[in-house]
């Protein structure tokens, strides 16, 4: 169990309106990271943090923006949700002390109608 | 572009038999090399990490990683059917430690 929780697990959510999914970990790891998966796409980073208030985009950030005001939380907010987004999203966290290992949260699913 | 490619099956292989999961990467600069499984509708778990070249061994599995060839393959021994799953290949970017690569991933089939 690495510690991470997200919230929450099941949305459906209709097109134009905001969303945001939080991640919150309990072992203080100072990397944390957003990825999405879609058949046929497989993994895909959307933002990653490397400490409160430094993060930067991954190769899908548009669209999504995030935040984290504290360690232990990190924000995934769809501005205005659209068709596309409809996906499983995936918190995860670097284990420094395991060879940057990533370790996942259990995902929240995303439905856009 | 750095790419990860895996074969995405699916691979089945019966019961008892060596299943043989294989993935090339392009970034000559990556150093960290990963194996994850993931059940369908649940997250990735890893099951292990290799970053020297040869065979690294966790009970029944067995990483082997080629630099030289650009290559890392996961081999499962005695397959059961609890072992059907995707398999994610991921490799860290030449540039970053804390960045990951991943292939789409192999569906592995255990036939009873």
């Amino acid at each position: 169990d690495a510690g991470i929780t997200q919230s929450p697990r099941h949305k459906v959510t209709e097109t134009g309106t905001p969303v945001t999914l939080r991640c919150h970990q309990t072992e203080n790891h100072r990397y944390m990271y957003w990825y999405r998966q879609d058949p046929g796409h497989g993994l895909r980073l959307i933002h990653y943090s490397y400490g409160v208030k430094d993060t930067d985009k991954g190769e899908v950030s548009d669209g999504y923006s995030v935040s984290r005001s504290k360690t232990e939380d990190f924000l995934l907010t769809l501005e205005s949700a659209t068709s596309s987004q409809t996906s499983v999203y995936f918190c995860a966290i670097a284990y420094k002390d395991s060879g940057n290992t990533i370790y996942f949260g259990e995902g929240s699913w995303l439905t856009v109608v | 572009q750095k790419e990860v490619e895996q074969n995405s099956g699916p691979l089945s292989v019966p019961e008892g038999a060596i299943a043989s999961l294989n993935c090339t990467y392009s970034d000559r600069g990556s150093q960290s090399f990963f194996w994850y499984r993931q059940y369908s509708g649940k997250s990735p778990e890893l099951i292990m990490f290799i970053y020297s070249n040869g065979d690294k061994e966790d009970g029944r599995f067995t990483a082997q990683l080629n630099k030289a060839s650009q290559y890392v393959s996961l081999l499962i021994r005695d397959s059961q059917p609890s072992d059907s799953a995707t398999y994610l290949c991921a490799v860290n970017e030449g540039d970053s430690n804390y960045q990951l690569i991943w292939g789409a991933g192999t569906k592995l089939i255990i036939k009873p």
